[in-house]
């Protein structure tokens, strides 16, 4: 098993530009999540999905955007890249929302992003 | 709303010493707590989780914490540090409906 798996590893954009953060996971979980990372101020939840065909705001929604492709995949879509925007992301997963005994949060590698 | 604190943003302990990182909670519902570590360049790694059941947790790599609601508290400790326990450590709560909110991370250095 690969786990949690998150493309690109490092990006940099101008401001203005757009692009889509990919993850996936192959552990059949139901909950995906995306946070950003910043220092000194630890992980921010972005967005989530409890399960498949729902997103939720979490923290820092403003200048996101998600999808919830299927049971795999979680998507993060920056519209117009702000350099306030400049973080590492990760995606995280955990078999339900549901049962508080399951929701424990698996972590990808990151994603590093830079916006000029 | 939940929240925690870690105090002390780095911590310097020598080769064999006793590792404390500290973490106190705010909760509004009965807690589950976590300690991730996260290595350089990498994600993050569930060392433990308290769920309720025994308050001590020990989790991976000879660490444990203790849960202490009187003074909610949820320290996590190592009796002697490596030298490849040098890493972030974060610690979160867990508000019961799908989110965990994380503390602000305490950088661990071990000297040799």
């Amino acid at each position: 098993n690969a786990g949690v798996t998150q493309t690109p590893k490092f990006q940099v954009l101008k401001t203005g530009q757009s692009m889509t953060l990919q993850c996936a996971q192959d552990m059949n979980h139901n909950s995906m999540y995306w946070y950003r990372q910043d220092p000194g101020m630890g992980l921010r939840l972005i967005y989530y999905s409890a399960s498949e065909g729902t997103t939720d705001k979490g923290e820092v929604p403003n200048g996101y955007n998600v999808s919830r492709l299927n049971k795999r995949e979680f998507s993060l879509r920056l519209e117009s890249a702000a350099p306030s925007q400049t973080s590492v992301y990760f995606c995280a997963s955990s078999e339900t929302a549901w049962d508080r005994d399951q929701e424990t949060q698996y972590f990808g590698p990151g994603t590093r992003l830079l916006v000029l | 709303a939940q929240s925690v604190t870690q105090l002390g943003s780095h911590v310097s302990v020598s080769e064999g010493a006793l590792v404390l990182l500290r973490c106190n909670y705010s909760s509004s519902v009965p807690p589950y707590l976590f300690w991730y570590v996260q290595y350089p360049n990498q994600g993050l790694q569930l060392l433990l989780k308290y769920t309720s059941a025994a308050t001590l947790v020990k989790g991976i790599n000879g660490f444990e914490a203790e849960f202490k609601k009187s003074e909610t508290s949820f320290h996590l400790t190592k009796p002697s540090a490596h030298m490849s326990d040098a890493a972030e450590y974060f610690c979160a709560v867990s508000d019961g409906f799908q989110k965990l909110v994380f503390g602000t991370g305490t950088r661990l250095l071990v000297s040799p």
